[in-house]
Parts: structure tokens; C-alpha cells; sequence
């Protein structure tokens, strides 16, 4: 029972480097999403995804891309890492788009810790 | 826009003794409400969620949270605290908005359990 699976766990980038954020779900579900955690603050909705091919921007959008190729996959891009990306990164998935008529919850991976340096 | 307030971002208890973490929300309709605790290193574990009906609601690990319209709030609240409990707790509200399950967050509440 995988669930969300969230790679790398950890990862250093140099200000300018670019790095993709992979996330991977076994539950078949339609949504997925990225968040960003900073402390002190809650979780900011970066981009999120209804379904294969479709994407839409969330609260935080500037600096990152997304793709949906799969319904598995969906990986979050960094192209010109900033000291201001350093953060840790959930992905998460739910099944369809939420109450109240099936009740889904979304699931959260166990994180990824980015700095940028 | 829906928004999250927790007012409490730190809070130290007993071990045994009783917990509220308190959660208000600004929601235009009716809101969908969550607990998720997260241990230090690991991602978001769901402990209980409002959708409709019965406003006592259950969770895992021993939580209850009550939704009380007329306050806005979601409080979270266990009757005696194991040291395990330790964690921070983020209280949520869902909407959907031009699709998806967009949840907003409160900014956490950080518990730490005294021996």
C-alpha cells in the first residue's frame, strides 16, 4: 500500500540549477496536487491536477511547472531555482474533486525537502 | 475566499491531561473541515474530517472535533494526552473552486507533550 510516493526525500540546489520534483500514486486516483510548506505557515496550493492533460495553476504558481502525461505521474519542475523555492514539498492525490458527494479525502506523501543555496 | 485561522501556535500539555486545539475558519458556503497531524520529517496523516450531519465528529488516535457554525469553528480536542501525540496540527478547509479539491490551511499548531 504505497500510496503517495514523493522523490527525492531531500536535495540542495544551487540558485539557477533546475530540478524535477517526481510524485507517483497507486490509488488510481483523478486529482493530484502540490503544496509547499514554510515554517510558520501552512500549506500553499502550487498547481494541481483534475485528471491526465489537465493542469491548473493554485495559489503559489510562480517558478514552477507541472505536467500530467499519466494519471500516475505528476512531476513538479523547478527551472531556475531561488533561495525563496527552499521549502518542503507534499504531493498529494484524492480521488475525484471532493465532498460532499463521495467524501474524498486527499492524501498527502511524505514530503520533500528542497534548499537552495 | 476561504481562509484558516489556528491562534495558537505553540501549545504544551501534561501527558494525561486533557487537549483543545482551536481552529476558525472564513468560508462562503458550507465548509468541509480537517485535521491532519504531522510528525517531525513525515508528511500529513488525516485524523478526522466534517462533511455534513452530526456535528461531534471522530477521528483516529482518540481525537474529536466539534463544528460549530454559529462560531466558525472546528476545535480539536482529546481527553488525555499520550506523549506520542507530539506533533504539529494543521486544520483545513475544502472547496471546490473551477474544480479539484483545493484545501487552504491554517498556519499549524505545534504540541508538545510534557512528561
Amino acid at each position: 500500500n504505497a500510496g503517495v510516493t514523493q522523490t527525492p526525500k531531500f536535495r540542495i540546489l544551487k540558485i539557477g540549477q533546475s530540478m524535477t520534483l517526481q510524485c507517483t500514486q497507486d490509488m488510481n486516483h483523478n486529482y493530484m496536487y502540490w503544496y509547499r510548506q514554510d515554517p510558520g505557515m501552512g500549506l500553499k496550493l502550487i498547481y494541481y491536477s483534475v485528471g491526465a492533460g489537465i493542469t491548473d495553476k493554485g495559489e503559489v504558481p510562480n517558478g514552477y511547472n507541472v505536467s500530467r502525461s499519466t494519471t500516475e505521474d505528476f512531476p513538479l519542475r523547478l527551472e531556475l531555482a531561488a533561495p525563496s523555492q527552499t521549502s518542503v514539498y507534499f504531493c498529494a492525490s484524492s480521488l475525484g474533486p471532493g465532498p460532499p458527494l463521495s467524501g474524498n479525502t486527499i492524501y498527502f506523501g511524505e514530503g520533500s525537502w528542497l534548499t537552495v543555496v | 475566499a476561504q481562509s484558516v485561522t489556528q491562534p495558537d501556535i505553540h501549545i504544551t500539555v501534561s501527558e494525561g491531561a486533557s487537549l483543545e486545539l482551536r481552529c476558525n475558519y472564513s468560508y462562503g458556503a458550507t465548509p468541509y473541515l480537517f485535521w491532519y497531524v504531522q510528525s517531525p520529517g513525515q508528511g500529513l496523516q488525516l485524523l478526522l474530517k466534517y462533511f455534513s450531519g452530526d456535528t461531534l465528529v471522530q477521528g483516529i488516535k482518540g481525537f474529536e472535533a466539534e463544528f460549530k457554525r454559529s462560531q466558525s469553528s472546528f476545535n480539536l480536542r482529546k481527553p488525555s494526552v499520550h506523549w506520542s501525540d507530539a506533533a504539529e496540527y494543521f486544520c483545513a478547509v475544502g472547496g471546490l473552486t473551477g474544480g479539484g479539491n483545493k484545501l487552504t490551511f491554517g498556519t499549524g499548531t505545534q504540541l508538545k507533550v510534557e512528561l
